[in-house]
């Protein structure tokens, strides 16, 4: 079965340091992994996807996700945070078996600080 | 890639009502789904909802509950039906197929923020 899992409910970081949302996974065969962003009373923004080629993966507003398959992670990454950052972020697979069937993660909540 | 739009943006309902919730999209889309998130949790889908047939739920929920309907490729709906304190959420409608957008990457819709009382 597909999962993905978000260790951290909640990340702390300040303003023009690097940020780091961590997901794991858990899939038979090969990962689709996704990370979105959800901003306050918004939906879901689409920020960047992995399946395959590179391991680093680059994205919207300047976000890139590291895949590692032997650490099974799909770490999302900023070089430097801004305080318009802060939201709602969620990893999510896609399902093997049935493509149209994503699996979200618990989320992680990004605060940044000026 | 495409707008969605959804109706209501949110609601504050009584128990016992239903509500049906508007999904509308800018251009032809192949898949549709509906999404809840509960306060405070992460997504689940609620089910597929296929153009011209009945929709594909997903285990736990069922049509009674939460019929759906997908007349044409952009538009669907998702009642609440016999609603409760439970139901109150967030539903989302997202979608795949979008000409010129990420394949195989789903794209969501505001959410329709809903309240029971």
């Amino acid at each position: 079965a597909q999962s993905v899992a978000q260790p951290e409910d909640q990340v702390n970081v300040a303003e023009g340091n690097p940020l780091t949302v961590k997901c794991t996974y858990s899939v038979s065969g090969n990962p689709y992994l996704f990370w979105y962003v959800q901003y306050p009373n918004r939906g879901l923004q689409f920020l960047l996807k992995y399946i395959t080629g590179d391991n680093l993966v680059k994205g919207s507003y300047g976000f890139e996700a590291e895949f590692n398959k032997s650490q099974t992670s799909f770490h999302l990454k900023k070089p430097s945070a801004l305080v318009s950052d802060s939201a709602l972020y969620f990893c999510a697979v896609r399902g093997n078996y049935n493509f149209n069937k994503f699996y979200f993660g618990s989320g992680t909540k990004l605060n940044v600080k000026p | 890639s495409a707008v969605i739009s959804q109706k209501p943006s949110r609601d504050i309902c009584q128990r016992g009502t239903s509500l049906t919730i508007q999904c509308q999209v800018d251009s032809q889309v192949t898949m549709m789904f509906w999404y809840r998130q509960q306060p405070g949790q992460s997504l689940t889908l609620i089910a597929t909802a296929n153009q011209g047939s009945e929709a594909t739920y997903e285990s736990g929920f069922v049509i009674d509950k939460f019929p759906i309907s997908r007349p044409n490729l952009t538009f669907s709906t998702l009642t609440v039906s016999n609603m409760s304190p439970e139901d109150s959420s967030i539903y989302l409608c997202s979608l795949t197929g979008v000409r010129g957008a990420e394949l195989g990457t789903q794209y969501f819709g505001p959410g329709t923020r809903l309240t029971v009382l």
